[in-house]
This record gives C-alpha cells, sequence and structure tokens, in this order.
C-alpha cells in the first residue's frame, strides 16, 4: 500500500523558513516523479514543486520559484521541500503527492503551513 | 497559464441521478486532463486521468468525457458517498493549474 506521510508544519513568522518532509512507502520511490501541491484554507488546490527521479530536475511556478526548493533522497525514500522568505498568502495544507508529469496519482494526508506574526 | 473554468459551482443532487460537471479549457490541452474528489478533511483522490481513464479502484458509475476544449465528469447514479468537492486539473502545460472546484451535496 502507497504510503506518503509528511511532516515539519507549523507557525512560522513571514520572512523565516521551514522545511517540509514526506516519508514514503509501498512502492519503489526512486521510480516515480514526486511532487508538493497546496491548498489555502478554503480555497483550490495549486501546483507548487516537481522533481525528476534523480533529482536533477526541479520545476516550480512563479509565485514560489525563487523562495522554494524541491529536493529528495532516494536512499531514504523522502522527499523535502525547503521554504524561504515565507509569506502569509504561503498559509496552506501541503499535500506531498506522486506526480505522472501530467498529474498526481497518491496524495498524503497533508500538514498545514500558517505564516502569521 | 491556461486556466481552467469549472462548473457549476455547486450544486445539490438527489441519490441515483445523474450528475455531470464540466471543467473548460482555455486552449487545446488534448487529453491530459484529470479529476479528483476531495472529502472534508481529507486529501484529493484521483479519479480520472487522460480525460476519459478510470483510476484504479475507482467505481464505474465515474466517467469522464471530452468535447474539444471542455471535459465533463459524470457520475451515472449519485450514491450517499459521493458528495464532496470535485477539481479538475489540466497537465498538457506548466504551470498546471487546477479548477476553481464544484461542491456536490446530497438534496
Amino acid at each position: 500500500e502507497v504510503q506518503l506521510v509528511e511532516s515539519g508544519g507549523g507557525l512560522v513568522q513571514p520572512g523565516r523558513s521551514l522545511k517540509l518532509s514526506c516519508a514514503a512507502s509501498g512502492f519503489t520511490f526512486s521510480n516515480y516523479y514526486m511532487a508538493w501541491v497546496r491548498q489555502a484554507p478554503k480555497k483550490g488546490l495549486e501546483w507548487v514543486a516537481t522533481i525528476s527521479t534523480s533529482g536533477s530536475r526541479t520545476y516550480y511556478p512563479d509565485s514560489v520559484k525563487g523562495r522554494f526548493t524541491i529536493s529528495r533522497d532516494n536512499a531514504k525514500s523522502s522527499l523535502y521541500l525547503q521554504m524561504n522568505s515565507l509569506k502569509s498568502e504561503d498559509t496552506a495544507t501541503y499535500y506531498c503527492a506522486t506526480d505522472r508529469q501530467d498529474y498526481f496519482d497518491y496524495w498524503g494526508q497533508g500538514v498545514m503551513v500558517t505564516v502569521s506574526s | 497559464d491556461i486556466q481552467m473554468t469549472q462548473s457549476p459551482a455547486s450544486l445539490s443532487a438527489s441519490l441515483e441521478e445523474i450528475v455531470t460537471i464540466t471543467c473548460q479549457a482555455s486552449q487545446d490541452i488534448g487529453n491530459w486532463l484529470a479529476w479528483y474528489q476531495q472529502k472534508p478533511g481529507k486529501s484529493p483522490q484521483l479519479l480520472i486521468y487522460g480525460a476519459t481513464s478510470l483510476a484504479d479502484g475507482v467505481p464505474s458509475r465515474f466517467s469522464g468525457s471530452r468535447s474539444g476544449t471542455q471535459y465533463s465528469l459524470k457520475i451515472s447514479r449519485l450514491q450517499v458517498e459521493d458528495p464532496g468537492i470535485y477539481y479538475c486539473l489540466q497537465g498538457y502545460s506548466a504551470p498546471r493549474t487546477f479548477g476553481g472546484g464544484t461542491k456536490l451535496e446530497l438534496k
């Protein structure tokens, strides 16, 4: 059974940093592109970042480019999201997901990030 | 960016009723369209990918179709477990974008 478990969320002040983690199990992690998708409270879904199987290629929308960095450790079956210069509009639930490059199939339960002073 | 316009924003339907939700793409996206169901407090669940392919474990009452740049999700006979918010996702070009969502409730 595919399992994705996010951690590392919490309350952080604007301008500060936070790093999310996602522990994967139940599938061959190194064979999959992986992604982060977020959902602001009571709002819709927004793709945040994607990383290739080896980690050599990363992709971001303009809203987070230059502030967020996605990375992975295939030996640990783990995915990460380093978030710097956080803004109030980054407040959201962040989901880790397997990425088929056009759609996301398996999703974690999500982790909440609140950016507030 | 490609805009995905979902309609209706909300709807209420009775058990066993046929329900249709649509997504209009702002440009041609081929069959690069997926549908998701999200229940309160849960993560989204994949229903349809490639515009018409049913994801593993999804009941056959769900189906997807395409007419040009308009995409539809059909629930053939609404069941008690189907209420939630439904989203479409275009996977044709970056940044991938979701529709605004359709809230489905039981009447």
